[in-house]
């Protein structure tokens, strides 16, 4: 079967770096999505990866190793904003994404 | 009408009752897609559609219905709604001819079936 995972909950402090490690086994990959979700909102669009390396955009990067089946999402200088839920979601063979259930984050002053 | 829009925004529904859930988009993307949302799931796909007047299923399609008789509108219609459909929906549309073909999310429907 095809499987999305990401630690279910992780605390970091303000102003301080956290890696949000997804790992995945599906069938055929045609790209991994990153997305951020506040509570009660819905998940947006935060940074995509299909080949392997370091994606950076502002204060979040995303790091893709496709061997390994393995991506993480680099948040540094965290702020109280950045409580949420990060989504790794991969694109099949189906061309269909396959969501892992989401990494709550919460960020303490 | 800016992005994604759906309605309700939330509902709560006698078992057995008919329900749709309405989804416009006006970015004129080609495909669209309905998810539910349950607490320590990832994201399920209900249906998708690639481009107007075409349908296909998802991972878990029984119990649901959708149409997409346009570019703009994908309603989902629970025929006769039942308590494990309890959830929130969201829809989603993206550009599939696009480099990346990626997702934006309406704020989504929250469903209670008693």
């Amino acid at each position: 079967g095809q499987n999305i995972d990401q630690p279910t909950e992780m605390t970091a402090t303000e102003g301080a770096i956290v890696q949000i490690n997804c790992t995945y086994q599906t069938s055929g990959f045609n790209g991994l999505f990153w997305y951020q979700q506040h509570a009660g909102e819905a998940p947006t669009f935060l940074s995509y990866n299909v080949l392997d390396g370091l994606e950076e955009k502002g204060r979040f990067s995303s790091f893709l190793s496709r061997s390994k089946g393995y991506s993480y999402l680099l948040l540094k200088e965290l702020q109280m904003k950045d409580s949420a839920s990060y989504l790794c979601a991969v694109r099949d063979s189906n061309y269909q994404l396959i969501w892992g259930a989401g990494t709550k984050l919460i960020i303490k002053p | 009408i800016a992005g994604i829009t759906q309605a309700p925004t939330s509902q709560i529904l006698a078992a057995g009752r008919r329900m749709t859930l309405r989804c416009t988009q006006d970015m004129r993307h080609n495909a669209m897609y309905w998810y539910r949302q349950d607490l320590g799931l990832g994201l399920r796909l209900i249906h998708y559609s690639n481009t107007a007047g075409t349908t296909g299923k998802g991972e878990v399609p029984d119990g649901y219905s959708v149409s997409r008789a346009n570019t703009d509108d994908f309603p989902l219609t629970l025929a006769s709604a039942v308590p494990s459909q309890t959830s929130v929906y969201f829809c989603a549309s993206s550009d599939s001819s696009g480099a990346t073909d990626t997702q934006y999310f309406g704020p989504g429907t929250r469903l209670t079936v008693l």
